[in-house]
């Protein structure tokens, strides 16, 4: 069965300052992985993916994220971040297009 | 374009009542469908996929119950509400050209 993990309750990060939010996954076969943001009482916005090819890929609002296959790791990252950036975020597995799992959600908190 | 519609987006219900939660969405054909439930604000817990009609798939043992009468929509259901069933539910879907998944506004259920 396929998980995913994200070890971090909280990131605080300073505004300005590069942001990093890890996830870790499990998953039989090729794994597709894609990151979310969830602002307060809505729904989840999509962000990024890795299907296939390059390993960093870019998404939404500067955020990027690396796959490293051999530390089963989709790590979300992003350069300089905003105080608009706190909020929570999911990393998320799936194998093939149908059952999609997410890990516990990390808030993310930039102060100013 | 894609749309997904769900509602109520909140709704309070006293305990041993019925619920009927419904998903509906536009723009795609043969969706994979799926409803999750949120507690405390956090991790996301995957309690029904669908990948057609009349095919549900339960991930959790539950007071709740999942049908997909039709091609594009869903609907989660229960007999009779437990205190335990209160959160936050949301609604999602991916399709066969697009691996991400869209969600919903979320249904913010509390049971009195």
């Amino acid at each position: 069965a396929q998980s995913v993990a994200q070890p971090e309750d909280q990131v605080n990060v300073a505004e300005g300052n590069p942001l990093t939010v890890k996830c870790t996954y499990s998953v039989s076969g090729n794994p597709y992985l894609f990151w979310y943001v969830q602002y307060p009482n809505r729904g989840l916005q999509f962000l990024l993916k890795y299907i296939t090819g390059d390993n960093l890929v870019k998404g939404s609002y500067g955020f990027e994220a690396e796959f490293n296959k051999s530390q089963t790791s989709f790590h979300l990252k992003k350069p300089s971040a905003l105080v608009s950036d706190s909020a929570l975020y999911f990393c998320a597995v799936s194998a093939g297009f149908q059952k999609l799992v997410f890990g516990t959600g990390t808030r993310l908190l930039v102060s100013p | 374009s894609q749309t997904i519609h769900q509602w109520p987006a909140t709704l309070v219900q006293p305990v041993g009542s019925p619920l009927s939660l419904e998903c509906t969405v536009e723009g795609t054909s043969n969706p994979n469908l799926y409803w999750y439930r949120q507690a405390a604000g956090r991790g996301l817990q995957l309690l029904f996929y669908s990948v057609g009609i009349g095919q549900i798939s339960s991930e959790v043992p539950q007071n709740l119950s999942a049908s997909r009468p039709q091609d594009r929509q869903f609907i989660l259901s229960s007999k009779k509400l437990l205190l335990s069933d209160s959160g936050f539910y949301l609604c999602a879907w991916t399709g066969q050209g697009n691996t991400e998944a869209f969600f919903g506004q979320g249904t913010r259920l509390t049971v009195v």
